[in-house]
C-alpha cells in the first residue's frame, strides 16, 4: 500500500532554510485529484496544515505561512518537499507529510513525522 | 488560532461514550466535509472519519460523526482504554482558502 516518509535534518538553526523531502513508495504521486501536504505539530500542541502541491505543481499555503514556505514537487522522483525560509524556535515541531483525497477534502494516509528543531 | 473549536479534553468510565465537538462557521464546517483523525501518543493522526460520517475500512462502528449548520460532533461509544488519544476534527475554510484542524480533544479513560 502508498506509503510516506519524511527526510531531512533535524536541526536547523535560527534564521536559515528548513528544507524536508517526502518520499512517496507503492503508489505515483501523479494520481488524479490526490493533493500532497505538510502539516507540523508543535511539541504538546496541536496540528496545522502548512500547505499543498498538485502533481501539476499547483499549489494552497496557509496564509499566514505563504510568505516563507515553497512546496514543489518532483514527478520524476516521486517526491515532493517543503522549504521554510527565516526559521525560529516557533517553527521547532515535528513535520508530517500526507496524501489528500482532495484539495478541500479529507487526509487519508500520513507519514510517520520527523521532528525538526531550531536552534543555535 | 484555530478558526475551529474543540473542548480540550472529555473522559469517561470504559464502557461509556463522550462527545467531541468540533465549532466553527459558514465558510469552513457550514459549507464543507468534515474529517476527524486520532492520534495516539508518540504517533502520527490516523482517519477516523471522513466526508462528515465515513468511516475508513477497519475503524470500528462504535466511533462515529455527525454534523449541523457549523458544528460538528465525533461519538465515541463503548469507550476502551486504547482509545485514549487526541482527536482532532478538519476541513476546508472557502475564505482563508486552507485547510484548518480544531484545536484538539485528549480522551480519558477514567
Amino acid at each position: 500500500q502508498l506509503q510516506l516518509q519524511e527526510s531531512g535534518p533535524g536541526l536547523v538553526k535560527p534564521s536559515e532554510t528548513l528544507s524536508l523531502t517526502c518520499t512517496v513508495s507503492g503508489g505515483s504521486i501523479s494520481s488524479y485529484n490526490h493533493y500532497w501536504a505538510w502539516i507540523r505539530q508543535p511539541p504538546g500542541e496541536g496540528v496545522e496544515w502548512i500547505g499543498s502541491v498538485y502533481y501539476n505543481g499547483d499549489t494552497y499555503y496557509k496564509p499566514s505561512l505563504k510568505n516563507r514556505v515553497t512546496i514543489s514537487v518532483d514527478t520524476s522522483r516521486n517526491q515532493f518537499s517543503l522549504k521554510l525560509n527565516s526559521v525560529s524556535a516557533a517553527d521547532t515541531a515535528v513535520y508530517y507529510c500526507a496524501r489528500y483525497r482532495a484539495i478541500w477534502d479529507y487526509s487519508d494516509i500520513w507519514g510517520q513525522g520527523t521532528l525538526v528543531t531550531v536552534s543555535s | 488560532q484555530s478558526v475551529l473549536t474543540q473542548p480540550p479534553s472529555v473522559s469517561a468510565a470504559p464502557g461509556q461514550q463522550v462527545t467531541i465537538s468540533c465549532s466553527g462557521s459558514n465558510s469552513n464546517i457550514g459549507s464543507k466535509y468534515v474529517s476527524w483523525y486520532q492520534q495516539l501518543p508518540g504517533t502520527a493522526p490516523k482517519l477516523l472519519i471522513y466526508e462528515d460520517n465515513k468511516r475508513p475500512s477497519g475503524i470500528p462502528d462504535r466511533f462515529s460523526g455527525s454534523k449541523s449548520g457549523t458544528s460538528a460532533s465525533l461519538g465515541i461509544t463503548g469507550l476502551q482504554t486504547g482509545d485514549e488519544a487526541d482527536y482532532f476534527c478538519g476541513t476546508w475554510d472557502t475564505s482563508l482558502r486552507a485547510f484548518v484542524f480544531g484545536t484538539g480533544t485528549k480522551v480519558t479513560v477514567l
